[in-house]
């Protein structure tokens, strides 16, 4: 989606087992890298976000790792419970400040298996 | 109280007709946004506002028309509504342009 490239786009994992999800994007300047997690019917919702002066961020279950010379990041969700099942994006902000915008990965749909 | 809400949930509605999607924050946020998903769940801008000035303008037919009466509200109005237009859309808002962004919960559009 626009340089925010997301995959895998379908991601199965057992009850217990580590998932993980990866994005590249193309603007250099782009500081910001948030993740969203939207369940059904409802509305995406941050779940963590890094910012490009450091490398990983950790937050329980979840942490985020960034690479800004390979312009990767990437979510770890640990220890997967059924109700992280969702679909999940990640974004980066392009364009310059005055009128950036936050553009979406194509999303992974995680499904837990009991 | 939903921090960004808007109405209706759900409409459907015959091709050429005039719809509108209004939603308010209660966020004291100075930036609006109103991003399309489709049904592949693709999430893509469409208009983005500050302090109801239009700043983000992406390639949208002009039949839709964003309206910001205050910093709080930002509706959307679609004129002769297409079958493509189907599709999930979302309002969110931020404190800035560019940061974390809240979601309503989405109006799901159906055009027959």
């Amino acid at each position: 989606g626009e340089n925010v490239e997301q995959h895998p786009s379908t991601l199965s994992v057992q009850e217990g087992d580590s998932a993980v999800i990866k994005c590249t994007y193309s603007d250099s300047a782009s500081n910001y890298f948030p993740w969203y997690k939207q369940e059904l019917g409802k509305g995406p919702q941050l779940i963590i976000d890094i910012r490009s002066n450091v490398g990983e961020k950790k937050d329980q279950r979840i942490a985020v790792t960034l690479n800004k010379t390979a312009k990767h990041f990437s979510l770890h969700i640990t220890e997967t419970q059924p109700e992280d099942s969702a679909v999940y994006f990640c974004a980066a902000p392009r364009g310059y400040s005055s009128a950036s915008k936050i553009i979406f990965g194509s999303g992974t749909r995680l499904s837990i298996r009991p | 109280d939903t921090a960004v809400s808007q109405t209706p949930k759900y409409l459907v509605t015959q091709m050429g007709n005039d719809k509108s999607i209004k939603c308010e924050q209660n966020l004291g946020h100075d930036t609006m946004y109103w991003y399309k998903q489709d049904s592949k769940k693709f999430l893509k801008i469409m208009f983005s506002y500050n302090n109801k000035e239009l700043i983000i303008n992406e390639t949208v037919p002009n039949r839709f028309s964003p309206k910001s009466p205050d910093k709080a509200h930002l509706n959307l109005h679609i004129n002769s509504l297409e079958l493509g237009d189907s599709a999930v859309y979302f309002c969110a808002s931020s404190q800035h342009l560019g940061e974390k962004l809240f979601f309503g919960s989405g109006t799901q559009l159906s055009v027959l």
